[in-house]
């Protein structure tokens, strides 16, 4: 199965700042990457889809780059809203899906 | 509204038995495969089992196989998942998701399922 690995692990950034999260698979998967945001005490939320795609709905300071095994996905100006978890997911092989570890981003 | 709606988490002791319902509206839910995903604080969020939307093919993650089955009713517009021989690791939160080009785009709240004697 692949392996997804996240970093940083926890972030912590103020409002404007541009957010960069690091998203790695154990093999290429070509651009079968999805980024989901989840907040305490809520479902996740999809981002990003296809490793660029922007998903309906989702503001244009979020987008996400990369293909193969290294992914990553931008907050342009973070905002008071976009502290939260986030997470990737590949689906290189239809089943099993694996999702990373997370990366939180809170306040500094 | 589009949205997923989970319920039947529970309580339950090791060993034990649930079926967890997934009930879906807003949408035409023949035309989604369907997947079940846990979150354990410990163990992050887990894929846990997938469905085409005609029932056609299922299949579950290692740990859950021989012990958990999921299922659906595209008339009743639900997905189910059926949980026997429940260990303490199983203890999470389970998500219904919605599946398109292959990433999650729809989620419910979740549901609690709790192991424990």
């Amino acid at each position: 199965d692949i392996q997804m690995t996240q970093s940083p692990s926890t972030l912590s950034a103020s409002v404007g700042d541009r957010v960069t999260i690091s998203c790695r698979a154990s093999q290429s998967i070509g651009s079968y990457l999805a980024w989901y945001q989840q907040k305490p005490g809520k479902a996740p939320k999809l981002l990003i889809y296809k490793a660029s795609s922007l998903e309906s709905g989702v503001p244009s300071r979020f987008s996400g780059s990369g293909s193969g095994t290294e992914f990553t996905l931008t907050i342009s100006s973070l905002q008071p809203d976009d502290f939260a978890t986030y997470y990737c997911q590949e689906y290189n092989n239809y089943v099993p899906f694996t999702f990373g570890p997370g990366t939180k981003v809170d306040v500094k | 509204e589009v949205q997923l709606v989970e319920s039947g988490g529970d309580l339950v002791q090791p060993g034990g038995s649930l079926r967890l319902s997934c009930a879906a509206s807003g949408f035409t839910f023949s035309s989604y495969s369907m997947n079940w995903v846990r979150q354990t604080p410990g163990k992050g969020l887990e894929w846990v089992a997938n469905i085409k939307h005609d029932g056609s093919d299922k299949y579950h993650v290692d740990s859950v196989k021989g012990r958990f089955i999921i299922s659906r009713d595209n008339a009743k517009n639900s997905v189910f998942l059926q949980m026997k021989g429940l260990r303490a690791e199983d203890a999470a939160v389970y998500y219904c998701a919605r599946q398109r080009y292959y990433a999650f785009d729809l989620w419910g709240q979740g549901t609690m399922v709790t192991v424990s004697s």
